[in-house]
């Protein structure tokens, strides 16, 4: 089923430690979103990307980065975790203008991060 | 940039009564408004969406309308349920567009 994956959907880590969150679509989708959210508060976009070897920083500033070398995955890292990182984060997927593409943006179940 | 203003931040209603919930958005070349649902723990899902060549759209309980001139666009729930409790966001996007904005968000409750 095509559908927006995420891993792992709950972290607790110790202050300092390098962490990657996992996002992978099978929706054929090139457009894909990193955003940063506390429960059922403001969506914040941390980050985007067009395409293959595009990413661009969002509206949020974060001290995260990514990367785009395969169209369905998109990994979110964090160099050195601190406590004000913890939070929830959403990874999203939408099509590009083409035929058939509806412009709805997809989000997948999102990761819950803590940092002790 | 383009900003989308939504209201209220908080609405709470009785079951059965009806919920409003407003947005206004800032770039006339917006032309793609949809509404999402995220209940408690879950990821933000679609509801109903509107296209600016479209002034209603009606989906059993939910219904949208959108005023272009104005730039106001709104979501109406009709005898709304205990399980419509959540956080509904508006947004709008541009054609051709990378970035869809959101509004920050209506906590609705609905007592029963």
């Amino acid at each position: 089923e095509a559908d927006i994956y995420q891993t792992p959907r709950y972290l607790v880590i110790g202050t300092g430690k390098k962490i990657t969150l996992e996002c992978s679509q099978t929706m054929g989708h090139d457009k894909m979103y990193w955003y940063q959210q506390d429960p059922g508060m403001e969506l914040h976009l941390i980050h985007y990307s067009y395409g293959v070897n595009s990413t661009e920083k969002g509206d949020l500033s974060s001290e995260s980065t990514v990367s785009r070398i395969r169209t369905e995955h998109f990994p979110l890292t964090l160099e050195s975790a601190r406590p004000s990182h913890t939070s929830q984060y959403l990874c999203a997927s939408r099509c590009l203008d083409r035929v058939g593409c509806t412009d709805t943006q997809y989000f997948g179940p999102g990761t819950r991060l803590t940092v002790l | 940039g383009e900003n989308v203003e939504q209201h209220p931040s908080t609405l709470s209603v009785q079951e059965g009564d009806s919920a409003v919930i407003k947005c206004t958005y800032s770039d006339s070349a917006s032309n793609y408004f949809p509404w999402y649902k995220q209940e408690l723990g879950k990821r933000p899902q679609l509801i109903i969406d509107i296209r600016s060549n479209v002034g209603e759209k009606k989906d059993q309980r939910i219904a949208v309308t959108l005023n272009k001139t104005a730039k106001h666009f709104s979501l109406h729930i009709t005898e709304t349920q205990p399980e419509d409790s959540a956080v509904y966001f508006c947004a709008a996007s541009i054609p051709g567009g990378f970035k869809t904005i959101f509004g920050a968000g209506t906590r609705l409750f609905v007592k029963a």
